[in-house]
């Protein structure tokens, strides 16, 4: 079956702008998660949308938003882009919640620049 | 969820079995072991994940200790597209689906 798919793999953007990421996960999953990765911080967790809720959510402004939508297809936002920004941002996608023994299945990523 | 600790890079002889280790000493008794690998800018991908009892799958096998504080992930004979940075991660189910990724080990296959 189809793996996570995000899109677009690569986009660039410059500084204030605002920016979507989109991220379809495996047929029947219900959870999907959100991290950006750096070389400096490595991977971060910035949340978790199960069943179109916002379940989790980590250490990152509110410039960083997300929506989960009825088919489990989900979207983040990042507005008033900064140079910081730029990262790999990585959905991950999740059959169910409320166990420590589902594992979860990573899309190959965007990569974000802002210039 | 408990922390890891993970040499920060190993090197392999292509064919040979590479051995990671993990150490997770302040693991609970609801957490589990998981193993990612990524493969230089992909996103990570899922190799392995055991409560106690050792684990087998395609790709590797996983050793935890009886105890519970550390664990091994096994490629039993490595190639060169294993070489990634290795992640081991504790995980419960009171955080959700988060995943809390360390710095993990960088393993590099030598032919």
């Amino acid at each position: 079956k189809a793996g996570v798919t995000q899109t677009p793999r690569y986009l660039i953007k410059t500084r204030g702008q605002q920016v979507t990421l989109s991220c379809s996960p495996i047929s029947g999953h219900r959870s999907v998660s959100w991290y950006q990765q750096t070389p400096g911080q490595g991977l971060q967790f910035l949340f978790e949308y199960f069943s179109e809720t916002q379940r989790n959510k980590g250490n990152f402004p509110g410039r960083f938003s997300g929506r989960q939508f009825s088919n489990s297809r989900s979207e983040m936002n990042v507005s008033t882009l900064e140079l910081g920004d730029s990262a790999l941002y990585l959905c991950a996608s999740t059959f169910g919640r409320g166990t420590g023994n589902t594992e979860a299945f990573f899309g190959q990523g965007t990569r974000l620049t802002v210039v | 969820d408990a922390k890891t600790t993970q040499p920060p890079s190993m090197d392999c002889a292509e064919g040979r079995a590479a051995n990671l280790p993990c150490n997770h000493s302040t693991i609970s008794g609801n957490e589990y072991v998981y193993w990612y690998r990524q493969i230089h800018s992909q996103g990570p991908q899922y190799i392995i994940h055991g409560l106690k009892n050792n684990e087998t799958n395609e790709m590797a096998s996983l050793i935890i200790t009886e105890d519970r504080k550390s664990s091994t992930l096994i490629l039993p004979h490595a190639t060169l597209r294993d070489t990634a940075v290795y992640y081991c991660i504790v995980r419960s189910s009171n955080t959700g689906n988060q995943f809390y990724f360390g710095t993990g080990t960088s393993l590099t296959v030598i032919p």
